[in-house]
């Protein structure tokens, strides 16, 4: 199976800030991989798809980058709304798996 | 607009059976893979399974693989989950998914099942 580690696992950010999670992937996915937001008691939300396409409807400052075994989501200016637990999952080979989340809190 | 809306899931003793349905409206059903992922209790997500739109592509994660069993109806936009021999660590919220661009794009708002004696 393809571990994909994330990290960090938490971080403590303030409004404004840019923020990076990464995740790397244990064999190369090419650009297989998205990004989700969960908020508490919500289901998630993707973010990025395809490595770095926007969802539609999702806001500008959300960025995904890299391809092949690293892959990072920025938020460019963290907004109150951001405050959610972040995950990536890789969906190049079953069983396909998620990073284990980024818990980004409010500093 | 997409809606997914599970629903069966319920507190269930050790090695019961239970099915999860997930209705499926605003998009052409037939035509998507769908997927159930899900959490347990304040834990990370987990793919459980995924099922391609004409059924030719079934995968199951290894934790459920046996004991669970996906499906879907197209004609009545419809995705199921079969758990049989369910256990104490089956305890989660089960989302549906709808797949798109590769990975689950739309998602319900998940359907709860406990495994409890």
């Amino acid at each position: 199976d393809i571990q994909m580690t994330q990290s960090p696992s938490s971080l403590s950010a303030s409004v404004g800030d840019r923020v990076t999670i990464t995740c790397r992937a244990s064999q190369g996915i090419k650009y297989d991989l998205g990004w989700f937001q969960q908020k508490p008691g919500k289901a998630p939300k993707r973010l990025i798809y395809a490595a770095s396409s926007l969802q539609s409807g999702v806001p500008s400052r959300f960025s995904g980058s890299g391809s092949g075994t690293e892959f990072t989501l920025t938020i460019s200016s963290l907004q109150p709304e951001d405050f959610a637990t972040y995950y990536c999952l890789q969906h190049n080979t079953y069983p396909w798996t998620f990073g284990q989340g980024t818990k980004v809190e409010i500093k | 607009e997409v809606q997914l809306v599970e629903s069966g899931g319920t507190l269930v003793k050790p090695g019961r059976s239970l099915r999860l349905s997930c209705a499926a409206s605003g998009f052409t059903f037939s035509t998507f893979t769908m997927a159930w992922v899900r959490q347990a209790p304040g834990q990370g997500l987990e793919w459980v399974s995924s099922i391609s739109s004409s059924f030719n592509y079934i995968s199951y994660a290894d934790s459920v693989k046996g004991r669970f069993t996906i499906s879907r109806d197209n004609a009545k936009n419809s995705l199921y989950l079969q758990m049989d021999s369910l256990r104490a660590d089956d305890t989660a919220m089960y989302y549906c998914a709808r797949v798109f661009g590769g990975s689950p794009g739309h998602w319900g708002q998940g359907t709860l099942v406990i495994v409890s004696s």
